[in-house]
């Protein structure tokens, strides 16, 4: 079984702070994480995906997260916040090895304040 | 733009009724998922598709079917359909691998109201 939780339905941060988004998973096998952001009335993109490797990914628009199995945590960071971040983030998990059924965590609303 | 189309984009209907979505991944994509958002059960995978095979199946009730055809389009069809059945509808394509990994392509989707 797997499960994503996401810590805060909604973070506020200002202009040029620091993003930092939560995810925790549990899964019984090593998982495959990814980030997706959804803008309104737009469907999802991906942001950023961990598979295997490095465990720091990297993404798109500054956008970067750190698998840590220890914590089973694969948190979302970005050094400084933009206008445009504002956004729906959901964090997902796919058990490795098996066929390929997502669980998605229930999201975090990004406001950004100028 | 992702390259994935869904039509329609709104449909509105009444209990009981049938409706199909449809779906046309990227050109040259051959896997077609679809998803479900609704505020109660967040986001959820219902089917896959890879190459016209159904490939893995999610939370999808028995009431929904899906297909892929030859050209590579997918259908959703939802019957008997309940007020619950409200959500929008992802589709979602990715590339020439069936691969749990494959980075997938969102549609619009297509916002189901049932009245």
């Amino acid at each position: 079984a797997q499960s994503v939780t996401q810590l805060g339905s909604h973070v506020s941060v200002s202009e040029g702070a620091l993003v930092l988004l939560r995810c925790n998973y549990s899964s019984s096998v090593p998982p495959y994480l990814f980030w997706y952001v959804q803008y309104p009335n737009q469907g999802l993109q991906l942001l950023l995906k961990y598979t295997t490797g490095a465990t720091l990914v990297k993404g798109i628009n500054g956008f970067e997260a750190e698998f840590k199995k220890s914590e089973t945590s694969f948190h979302l960071t970005k050094p400084s916040a933009h206008m445009s971040d504002a956004a729906e983030y959901f964090c997902a998990v796919i058990s490795s090895g098996g066929s390929y059924i997502p669980t998605f965590g229930r999201g975090t609303s990004l406001i950004v304040h100028p | 733009d992702s390259g994935v189309t869904q039509t329609p984009k709104h449909l509105i209907t009444a209990t009981g009724q049938r409706v199909t979505l449809r779906c046309s991944p990227r050109s040259g994509d051959l896997s077609v998922y679809w998803y479900q958002q609704s505020l109660d059960q967040g986001l959820q995978f219902l089917i896959q598709y890879y190459n016209g095979e159904e490939r893995a199946k999610g939370n999808i009730l028995e009431r929904f079917s899906a297909q892929q055809f030859p050209d590579l389009h997918s259908e959703l069809n939802l019957s008997s359909l309940e007020l619950g059945d409200s959500a929008l509808y992802f589709c979602a394509s990715s590339g020439n691998r069936s691969s749990s990994t494959d980075t997938q392509y969102f549609g619009p989707g297509t916002r189901l109201t049932v009245l």
